[in-house]
């Protein structure tokens, strides 16, 4: 079964700091994607970004972008210049595939690790 | 356009009402899911909904009743709740993959703050 691990429940920075989060999984598949979402005290869950397994370079988005090590199965989040609107709980998703079923896809979260960006 | 609507965004219901949350989405989607979030915990799926057919039902009690009307609505119908049914209930979706190999978004609305009291 997949799993999903963040090690930091808490992280503090200051603003305009570099900060990374971890993540870690585990997987028998070989094709597979990986997402890191933001969820502001807003609740909505928003996508930061994507990697899918089968490409070796590691996505980037704006201040955002991952360390992506297939080998290690480690998935780490780095947000650089970090804005005190980047507060907010992030969880690490891993994509199940459920082939029973046509077109049905599983995200399997992480517990979160839970930012704080101070001024 | 990657929105996911849900209303309403806060609902009191006591344990012997019945209530509904509602979930829209307009960008074409053909795959839509409900998902559970407690205080402090990661999302957990409830129901998944592929070709507005229920797919997965994990195991979520009956008083909890999704319908998909069509293909840009799913509702999920609230009876008979306990207080320990209070959470934050947040819908999503996302193109149907053609093939196990292929991966795609999950977009989230929301979501609607549940309480039972």
């Amino acid at each position: 079964a997949q799993t999903v691990t963040q090690s930091q429940p808490e992280m503090s920075v200051q603003e305009a700091e570099t900060v990374t989060l971890s993540c870690t999984y585990d997987t028998s598949e070989s094709n597979y994607y990986l997402f890191w979402y933001k969820q502001p005290p807003s609740r909505q869950m928003i996508l930061v970004i994507r990697q899918e397994a089968y490409k070796q370079q590691n996505a980037t988005e704006n201040r955002f972008s991952v360390n992506f090590q297939k080998a290690a199965k480690s998935f780490s989040l780095k947000i650089s210049d970090s804005q005190l609107g980047d507060t907010a709980m992030y969880f690490c998703a891993f994509m199940k595939h459920l082939y029973s079923i046509q077109g049905a896809q599983k995200l399997v979260f992480g517990q979160g690790t839970r930012l704080t960006i101070n001024p | 356009d990657t929105e996911v609507t849900q209303t309403p965004k806060h609902l009191v219901m006591g344990m012997t009402n019945k209530k509904s949350l509602k979930c829209e989405q307009h960008m074409g989607h053909r795959a839509m899911y409900w998902y559970k979030q407690k205080a402090k915990k990661p999302p957990e799926l409830m129901f998944v909904y592929s070709y507005e057919k229920l797919s997965i039902n994990e195991s979520v009690p009956s008083r909890f009743s999704p319908e998909c009307p069509n293909s840009s609505l799913l509702n999920l119908h609230l009876h008979a709740l306990q207080p320990e049914d209070s959470a934050l209930y947040l819908c999503a979706s996302s193109q149907v993959l053609r093939s196990p190999s292929e991966g795609n978004t999950i977009y989230f609305g929301e979501g609607s703050w549940l309480t039972v009291v």
